[in-house]
């Protein structure tokens, strides 16, 4: 099972809106991570996590909010954001921090 | 910081013809990865290359790592429909505080004539 798993497939929040995006591996990999990508350009790394601690962070702005639960689970929360924050956001999930990634099937996040 | 130059950056070819593209950087990679992305969807890895000069095949693609380290080239033979889709190269950094994150190229978007 080679499956990382994202969930919702698309959501269109307001600025105002709080919501979460979930992320789910059961390949026994520990590291994660989350990614923003624009239409037609690479992905662009925001957070790592390894052994279910931060160890990447992006410089992203706060009204993202990663969390860690277990060596299974990813979330990002999100706050107050803004139209240009509308993007596909991917997870992913290595065995290590420098082995090959496989990413989830992404959420198209639309901010109105 | 690292970057990964990816061409082209664009092919509209015909069904059945071979494709070639290829990534080069300035700096020395120990690893080199290639996805290919379908509209909506996530990056699938189509090939991972360890070793200087190694030569890998998936089906119909096949990918070198340079023998220089600073590069590597996708082919995809007798292309078809499906092989449509945006195909990046991407390698980790290996150092510093930068351990672990993946470089991407720019891309090279394929569009096949039926």
């Amino acid at each position: 099972d080679t499956e990382v798993t994202q969930t919702p497939k698309h959501l269109v929040m307001g600025m105002t809106n709080k919501k979460s995006l979930k992320c789910e591996q059961h390949m026994g990999h520990r590291a994660m991570y989350w990614y923003k990508q624009k239409a037609k350009k690479p992905p662009e790394l925001m957070f790592v996590y390894s052994y279910e601690k931060l160890s990447i962070n992006e410089s992203v702005p706060s009204r993202f909010s990663p969390e860690c639960p277990n060596s299974s689970l990813l979330n990002l929360h999100l706050h107050a954001l803004q139209p240009e924050d509308s993007a596909l956001y991917l997870c992913a999930s290595s065995r290590a921090r420098i082995e090959k990634l496989f990413f989830g099937s992404g959420t198209q996040l639309s901010v109105l | 910081g690292q970057q990964l130059n990816q061409s082209p950056q664009s092919m509209f070819i015909q069904e059945g013809e071979d494709v070639s593209m290829n990534c080069t950087s300035s700096s020395i990679f120990n690893t080199w990865l290639w996805y290919k992305q379908d509209p909506g969807e996530g990056p699938v890895l189509l090939i991972a290359l360890y070793k200087a000069g190694e030569l890998t095949s998936n089906g119909r693609l096949t990918a070198q790592f340079g023998i220089t380290r600073k590069d590597s080239f996708l082919n995809i033979s007798a292309s078809i429909p499906s092989d449509v889709g945006i195909y990046f190269c991407a390698g980790p950094l290996a150092g510093g505080t930068s351990y672990g994150k993946l470089t991407f190229g720019q891309g090279t978007i394929l569009t096949v004539h039926p």
